[in-house]
């Protein structure tokens, strides 16, 4: 059962445009809400992470919002370049647990030049 | 350079043989974690130490998988008679554990690429 849904799959920006990524849970355990950046042959690097306790974080270009109540939360990316491109994924992980992490299936960004 | 480190990099293997993978965490880290990742999927848990202990396994971690980290620093990851479905990027993480701003943060390695022929 896949319990972090990620979409869309893929996804093409102009350079300066606004990139957004969403993701959407159904474990009301998960406290914890990293997104993640992959290029290609590298390990994830965390890009910027938040609690349900706030609506929204920014660092930089990056704007994370989370809604509680629906059990979604979402990234942005303004004003993409094209070093952005690379897979993002949403994860989050549960209170109490080994602190593992739960994956989304990833979304690969294109930004064009 | 002190973020995570694994080796080899890339592993070719022919199907029923065993390969071992090594993970060097973030040195002051005790928290260390084994993810598998297929293409074009999200990584998925494998198992988890903090310290030397090995505390949680994922289903996915069949029998065929062993991981030990034996003095809580490095650990290794042995897969027994390989499958080709056993080809996977196979990521080390790590974290520090400690309370406080960054705790929950995991940083991983490059991974390891499994080829079972």
């Amino acid at each position: 059962q896949q319990q972090v849904k990620q979409s869309p799959q893929s996804l093409i920006v102009q350079k300066g445009g606004i990139s957004i990524i969403n993701c959407a849970y159904e474990n009301t355990a998960f406290d914890y809400f990293p997104w993640y950046q992959q290029f290609p042959g590298k390990g994830p690097a965390l890009l910027i992470a938040i609690r349900p306790d706030v609506s929204e974080k920014k660092e930089g270009r990056f704007t994370i919002s989370f809604n509680k109540s629906a059990k979604q939360f979402s990234l942005h990316i303004m004003d993409s370049q094209p070093g952005d491109s690379a897979t993002y994924f949403c994860a989050a992980r549960a209170r109490g647990s080994a602190r593992q992490l739960t994956f989304g299936s990833g979304t690969q960004l294109t930004v064009l030049p | 350079d002190t973020g995570v480190s694994q080796d080899p990099r890339h592993k070719i293997t022919k199907r029923g043989q065993n390969v071992t993978f090594r993970c060097d965490p973030i040195s002051e880290h005790n928290r260390l974690y084994w993810y598998r990742q297929t293409l074009g999927q999200g990584p998925e848990f494998l198992t988890y130490f903090q310290n030397e202990a090995q505390l949680e396994k994922s289903r996915l971690l069949s029998d065929r998988f062993s991981a030990e980290r034996p003095k809580g620093s490095f650990s290794t990851l042995e897969i027994q008679r390989t499958e080709q479905g056993d080809s996977a990027m196979y990521l080390c993480a790590s974290s520090s554990g400690e309370a406080g701003v960054g705790a929950n943060e995991q940083f991983f390695g490059p991974g390891t690429r499994l080829t079972v022929l």
